[in-house]
């Protein structure tokens, strides 16, 4: 059963626009929600996180926001550039560290 | 600055034969993870461990198995590998304690099974 997930496969954007990019989850026991950035032939890095007890964290350019009653959260990327073309995933930690990921979803962005 | 170093980048093998996966990190790191990324279904766990000389299954087990004799080393093993292994296989590290402690992966080794 797939605990995280995003449903949107794709995003493409114009550079200097927001990138929004969602993620549902159905485990009510994680207690930290991570993003991670991943390009082609490289492993992925760590973006920013969100403790559950939070309801919005902001680092730079990218914000994560929080909604528990709807088990679901986003990442916005203001304002997005070419360096930021890559895959993202969602992923989720309970107590015991292991990460439940998301299929990810590719950013594209347009000059 | 190395992080994690997996060992090798790139591997073809024959249905049947065996192979071992290297694994280290020099952060110091309690725990570690293999995981394994198919298309469309992101990364899954397929062991861990929490410590030197621990292991425990995760989500997709059946088929590997590992080893952790040092605290920077995490060895997976493919005893006969068959074609639905074909994958990108990761290794994570993460260190224990209160926070968030994310974890930090290598670049990868893209297994092809013939």
């Amino acid at each position: 059963d797939q605990q995280v997930k995003q449903n949107s496969p794709s995003l493409s954007v114009q550079e200097g626009r927001i990138s929004i990019l969602n993620c549902d989850y159905t485990n009510s026991m994680f207690d930290y929600f991570l993003w991670y950035k991943k390009y082609p032939a490289e492993g992925p890095t760590f973006l920013i996180s969100i403790s559950s007890i939070k309801d919005k964290n902001e680092d730079g350019r990218f914000t994560v926001f929080l909604n528990k009653s709807a088990k679901h959260l986003s990442l916005h990327i203001v304002p997005s550039q070419p360096g930021d073309s890559a895959v993202y995933f969602c992923a989720a930690r309970k107590s015991d560290y292991k990460l439940s990921f998301g299929a990810g979803t590719t950013v594209t962005v347009r000059a | 600055n190395a992080g994690v170093t997996q060992t090798p980048k790139f591997r073809v093998l024959k249905t049947g034969q065996s192979m071992t996966l290297l694994c280290a990190q020099d952060m110091n790191h309690e725990y570690m993870y293999w995981y394994r990324q198919d298309p469309g279904m992101g990364l899954r766990l397929i062991h861990y461990s929490v410590g030197e000389g621990t292991t425990a299954k995760g989500e997709v087990p059946d088929g590997y198995n590992v080893s952790r004799l040092k605290k920077q080393n995490f060895l997976l093993g493919l005893e006969s590998a068959a074609p639905s292994q074909t994958s990108v296989y990761f290794c994570a590290s993460s260190s224990g304690g209160t926070g968030v402690q994310p974890q930090h992966f290598g670049d990868g080794t893209r297994l092809s099974i013939l």
